[in-house]
């Protein structure tokens, strides 16, 4: 069965910080892709990115980086230079890459509260 | 805009009582789910549907049922079985045929029960 562990449940920062969050993952399956979403304060969750287990390069998007490290299964989010916008719910999760549909596994989620 | 629409956002139920919750997309996607958030459990999947008259359950059904009569509609009911229907609940959908496709999300509906 997969799992995910986001294992710091809220994390405070002062803005302009940088933050990284963390993201471990369980998968008996070779193929499979992760995910990260954000949830702000209105309830829904927006995707943030994509990564499938064959691509381990890591990411940047603006000030938002990944780090994917299959060795350590884990996949770890970096926010660089924090904003008070920043401020949300981010969840880690998994799909497994099985013949037909699946379905998202997903962490228990790490708030993060980014005070000016 | 396309997208996955929610309602009601805010849903009162007294004890005993079964209640729908309606989630609508015009996303033309397969595929759809619901998921149940509660604080510090993070999401987890109630029931999903890959095409329309067939669904499955996830990994908390109980007490709960759906129905897919139409591809862009896929109701909850939360019915008095339900011993902690409490919660914030996500409707997501996602294009058909893969596993690669992130979901879509609603901005969900917060059921409490008085």
């Amino acid at each position: 069965a997969q799992k995910v562990t986001q294992a710091q449940t809220e994390i405070s920062v002062v803005e302009k910080e940088d933050v990284t969050l963390d993201c471990v993952y369980e998968t008996r399956d070779t193929t499979y892709y992760l995910f990260w979403y954000k949830q702000p304060p209105s309830g829904e969750l927006v995707f943030l990115i994509r990564r499938n287990s064959f691509d381990e390069q890591n990411e940047i998007s603006g000030r938002y980086s990944w780090n994917f490290q299959k060795s350590t299964s884990s996949f770890n989010f970096t926010i660089t230079a924090s904003q008070v916008v920043d401020s949300a719910v981010y969840f880690c999760a998994l799909s497994e890459a099985m013949v037909g549909y699946s379905t998202l596994t997903f962490g228990k989620g790490t708030m993060l509260l980014v005070s000016p | 805009d396309g997208g996955i629409t929610q309602s009601p956002k805010y849903l009162f139920r007294k004890e005993g009582q079964n209640v729908t919750l309606s989630c609508e997309q015009n996303l033309n996607h397969d595929a759809m789910y619901w998921y149940r958030q509660d604080p510090g459990q993070g999401l987890r999947l109630i029931y999903y549907s890959q095409i329309v008259n067939d669904f499955q359950k996830g990994d908390i059904a109980e007490g709960y049922s759906v129905s897919r009569e139409k591809k862009e509609s896929f109701p909850l009911t939360v019915t008095s079985a339900q011993k902690n229907p409490t919660a914030f609940y996500l409707c997501a959908s996602k294009a058909s045929g893969t596993n690669t496709g992130e979901l879509f999300f609603g901005e969900g509906s917060r059921l409490t029960v008085l």
